[in-house]
């Protein structure tokens, strides 16, 4: 079964630096796609960066780039140059295209909560 | 503008009362889900559908009912809800080929 696992349920960074959220994976699916959402405390979830199994170079968004390591299975999320609305919870998720027969289903992992600090 | 709409956004009920939450896109999906998100377990796909009449179960199925008879509508069916029912559920769709789901804004919903 997929499986997603995110490692830090809470972590902290000062305004301006970088930080790198952990992600990890596991599929037996060859074909699959990886997703970061950020969800603040209004609630709603914002889709940040995508990556596919086959993309050969990582993924970039602004100030969000994903750290791919596919032999080792994980997807890291890198924010640089933090800012204060940087602080929310981050979901790391997986799709699989086979398994799911093309269908739409995400496996999320349970979360980090990144707090900004000045 | 496009989106994703759920109704109602926030529900108290009580056990056993059945009750629907109604999600509406207007950009012309063919793909939708339901899940809920607990804490500590991240966001759980209840249902999905890849198209009119066309449903599939998700990892926590049980207690909850979908239909499809439109493309633009996907209610999630509570048919006696439970207090274990009690969480965030979100809509998403996104249409085939393309990787992003658009999320709802959530239905908070708590069952006494």
């Amino acid at each position: 079964a997929q499986k997603i696992t995110q490692t830090q349920p809470g972590m902290f960074v000062q305004e301006k630096e970088a930080v790198t959220l952990d992600c990890t994976y596991d599929t037996s699916d060859p074909s699959y796609g990886l997703f970061w959402y950020k969800q603040p405390s209004s609630g709603e979830m914002i889709f940040l960066i995508y990556q596919g199994s086959y993309d050969q170079q990582n993924a970039t968004e602004g100030r969000y780039s994903l750290n791919f390591q596919k032999a080792r299975k994980s997807a890291n999320l890198v924010i640089s140059a933090s800012q204060l609305g940087d602080s929310a919870m981050y979901f790391c998720a997986m799709r699989d295209f086979i398994l799911t027969g093309g269908g739409n289903k995400l496996t999320f992992g349970t979360g980090t909560q990144l707090k900004v600090e000045l | 503008e496009a989106q994703v709409t759920q109704n109602p956004r926030y529900l108290i009920t009580v056990t056993g009362k059945k009750l629907t939450v109604t999600c509406s896109q207007n950009m012309n999906h063919e793909y939708m889900s339901w899940y809920r998100q607990d804490p500590g377990l991240g966001l759980r796909q209840i249902y999905y559908s890849m198209n009119v009449e066309v449903t599939d179960k998700g990892d926590v199925p049980e207690g909850y009912k979908v239909s499809r008879k439109e493309k633009r509508n996907f209610p999630l069916i509570l048919e006696s809800p439970s207090p274990n029912q009690t969480s965030l559920y979100f809509c998403a769709s996104s249409p085939p080929g393309v990787d992003e789901q658009f999320f709802g804004p959530g239905t908070r919903l708590t069952v006494l």
